[in-house]
């Protein structure tokens, strides 16, 4: 069965400074992982995704995430938070190996960003 | 891409009564999905909307509390049957193909069950 797993359900950074978001993976096949963000009150939006080509995966707004098959790890990173980046963050894998859409989705990472 | 249209985006409703919420999608798609995200918590998969065929529920979610249609390629509904306060939440519609490799989303229906 897929899995996935946000390791902190809250991060602080000051804005300027690197973000972090870590996410971890199970996967009984090669999967398709995804970050999406939400804020408040707005609906769900993809930052990037991975789908077995390159590991490295720039997505929009500066974000970027390192796929590593040998730490079951995804994790999220941006050089410089805004305080546009606060809101809640998604680390999701897909549920299928075909990858059809159906997704599961981790507990979610809430994002502060202090000026 | 897709462009998913959710109505309504948000109601308030007296607990008992049913709530069916609309997804248009301005093409076909094969897969079609209602997820539900509680307060403060994250996304899970209600079921998957199949055209022609029955719903298929995930585990814990039953077609009596949750009946689905899916008459075409572009439009679903889900109905929220005999609310209780629990069932407050956002209903998002999502849509997936097997030749693209992510999911699009709906803006979601806030519901109140007061």
């Amino acid at each position: 069965a897929q899995s996935v797993t946000q390791l902190d359900s809250h991060v602080s950074v000051s804005e300027g400074t690197p973000v972090l978001l870590r996410c971890n993976y199970s996967s009984s096949y090669s999967p398709s992982l995804f970050w999406y963000v939400q804020h408040p009150n707005k609906g769900l939006q993809l930052l990037l995704k991975y789908t077995s080509a390159a590991t490295l995966v720039k997505g929009i707004n500066g974000f970027e995430a390192e796929f590593k098959k040998s730490e079951t790890s995804f994790h999220l990173t941006k050089p410089s938070a805004h305080m546009s980046d606060a809101a809640e963050y998604f680390c999701v894998v897909s549920a299928l190996s075909s990858n059809t859409g159906k997704l599961i989705f981790g507990q979610g990472t809430t994002l502060q960003v202090k000026p | 891409s897709a462009v998913i249209s959710q109505k309504p985006s948000r109601d308030i409703c007296q607990r008992g009564t049913s709530l069916t919420i609309q997804c248009q999608v301005d093409s076909q798609v094969t897969m079609m999905f209602w997820y539900r995200q509680q307060p403060g918590q994250s996304l899970t998969l209600i079921a998957t909307a199949n055209q022609g065929s029955e719903a298929t529920y995930e585990s814990g979610f039953v077609i009596d509390k949750f009946p689905i249609s899916r008459p075409n390629l572009t439009f679903s509904t889900l109905t929220v049957s005999n609310m209780s306060p629990e069932d407050s939440s956002i209903y998002l519609c999502s849509v997936g193909d097997r030749e693209n490799t992510e999911a699009f989303f709906g803006q979601g229906t806030r519901l109140t069950v007061v």
